[in-house]
């Protein structure tokens, strides 16, 4: 059974970098094919995409956050770890991570709220 | 970037009745579509993935059909549980995979 979990600051300040922890467990990172996704989703409003691992060699972002956005995993701990630098109150959402065996999110953790205050 | 829309924004129906929610693509996006189920504070559930095989334990009622770049879900019976919002996402390319804004099922 496959499950992820999110971690990280609750609240940040605008300016800061926010970095946040999927840990995974039932499949190692790594694995051909199986990809991590982070999702975030702002209150009220539809999620968006932000940012996929598959490997060291394989990661892909969003576009309209590219320069903010790193993800990278470790996979002596099975983690992926997404950082988002300069947040603003924009940044505020509930970020999910995700596996993603092939474009759609099979599994989702339950999330996490982050708040951006200025 | 591929945008997804969504209609209606809200659907008011009441139990045991059928429901078709649509989708549709701003450009081909062949069969690369999911369907997701969110309750209330909760994760987005995945429903349907490939925009007709449905994930293994969702009930047969939800089925999912494409017509060109029109996509439906149709939950045949609405029971309860099924009163939601919905999102479709598209995953043709990357970069980005996209969603809808989403349609709100509710009680009518």
């Amino acid at each position: 059974q496959i499950t992820l979990k999110e971690s990280g600051p609750a609240a940040v300040k605008a300016s800061e970098t926010l970095t946040l922890t999927c840990s995974v467990s039932g499949f190692s990172l790594g694995d051909s094919g199986r990809g991590v996704g982070w999702i975030r989703q702002a209150p009220g409003k539809a999620p968006e995409w932000l940012a996929l691992y598959f490997r060291d060699n394989d990661r892909r972002y969003t576009p309209s956050l590219r320069r903010r956005l790193t993800i990278y995993g470790d996979t002596s701990k099975n983690e992926v770890v997404l950082r988002l630098v300069n947040v603003d109150p924009g940044d505020t959402a509930t970020y999910y991570c995700t596996y993603t065996p092939g474009g759609w999110s099979y599994n989702w953790g339950p999330g996490t709220l982050v708040t951006v205050s200025s | 970037e591929i945008v997804l829309t969504q209609s209606p924004a809200i659907l008011s129906v009441s139990p045991g009745e059928r429901a078709s929610l649509s989708c549709r693509a701003s450009q081909s996006i062949a069969s690369n579509l999911a369907w997701y189920q969110q309750m209330p504070g909760q994760a987005p559930r995945l429903l349907i993935y490939g925009a007709v095989t449905r994930v293994t334990g969702i009930p047969a009622r939800f089925s999912g059909s494409e017509s060109g770049t029109e996509f439906t879900l149709t939950i045949s019976s609405l029971q309860s549980e099924d009163f939601a919002v919905y999102y479709c996402q598209q995953y043709l390319n990357w970069p980005p995979w996209t969603f809808g804004q989403g349609t709100r099922v509710e009680i009518k």
